[in-house]
C-alpha cells in the first residue's frame, strides 16, 4: 500500500519570500507523484506531476518539485510567493502499473502574509 | 469541455434522510471517482468507475452508500439514513485510462447533518 505524509501542516510566509511544501511518501512499488491546490470552496487542481525522467519538475503558477528516491520526498518549492497562492496543497500517489486509484496526503496550509 | 460538475453545491439534511449527489465528468473521461474530505484531511478514496463498471469501494463505503454510473455517463452517489458524521465534502474526480495524467475534480458537494 501506499501512504503519503506532508510534515507541515500550516506554513506562514511573507509575500515574494521563496517556500517549501514537504512530501514524503511510502511505496513498496513505482509510482507517479502529484502535487494538487485547493482554493477555498473549490476543488482540487492539478499542480504538477513527476512520471519519470528528469527529477526535477515543473508545474503551474511558478511551482516546481523535485523528486528525490533515495528519500523517498517529492517537495514542492516556489522562489517567490504571492498573496494569491494561499491555499491547501495535497501531495499524492499512484501506482504506476496496475492502479487506479490516488492517495492523498493531509494537506500543507500554505498562507501568504503582505 | 466543461469540467466536471457537481450538484448541488451545498446539502443541509436532517438525520435519518436519503441524500443522492450527481457528478457530471468530463465527457471523453471514462474513468470517475468518488473521494470524501473532512476538514483538515486531504480526500479520501470512496469509489471508482471504469465506464459503467464499478471496480472498487472502500471500506470506508458503508452499506448506506451507494454509487452508480448508468451508461458510463454521470454518476450519482447516495447516502442513505444520513448520520452526522457522514458531514464532509464529497468530491467527484475523472481521468482518461492511465494513471499518470492526473484527475480532474468538480468543485464538490457540501454536506451537512443535522
Amino acid at each position: 500500500a501506499q501512504s503519503v505524509t506532508q510534515l507541515d501542516s500550516q506554513v506562514p510566509v511573507f509575500e515574494e519570500a521563496p517556500v517549501e511544501l514537504r512530501c514524503n511518501y511510502s511505496s513498496s512499488v513505482s509510482v507517479y507523484l502529484f502535487w494538487y491546490v485547493q482554493y477555498p470552496n473549490q476543488g482540487l487542481q492539478l499542480l504538477l506531476k513527476y512520471l519519470s525522467g528528469s527529477t526535477l519538475v515543473k508545474g503551474i503558477n511558478g511551482f516546481e518539485a523535485e523528486f528525490n528516491k533515495s528519500q523517498t520526498s517529492f517537495h514542492l518549492r516556489k522562489p517567490s510567493v504571492h498573496i494569491s497562492d494561499t491555499a491547501e496543497y495535497f501531495c499524492a500517489v499512484t501506482k504506476n502499473t496496475g492502479g487506479f486509484k490516488t492517495i492523498f496526503g493531509a494537506g500543507t496550509r500554505l498562507f501568504v502574509k503582505a | 469541455d466543461t469540467g466536471v460538475s457537481q450538484n448541488p453545491r451545498h446539502k443541509i439534511t436532517k438525520r435519518g434522510q436519503n441524500v443522492t449527489f450527481r457528478c457530471d465528468p468530463i465527457s471523453e473521461h471514462n474513468r470517475l471517482y468518488w473521494y470524501r474530505q473532512t476538514l483538515g484531511q486531504g480526500p479520501e478514496f470512496l469509489t471508482y468507475f471504469q465506464n459503467e463498471a464499478q471496480l472498487e469501494k472502500s471500506r470506508l463505503l458503508s452499506d448506506r452508500f451507494s454509487a452508480e454510473r448508468p451508461k458510463g455517463s454521470f454518476s450519482t452517489l447516495e447516502i442513505q439514513r444520513t448520520e452526522q458524521g457522514d458531514s464532509a465534502m464529497y468530491l467527484c474526480a475523472s481521468s482518461v485510462p492511465g494513471q499518470g495524467y492526473g484527475y480532474t475534480f468538480g468543485s464538490g458537494t457540501r454536506l451537512t447533518v443535522v
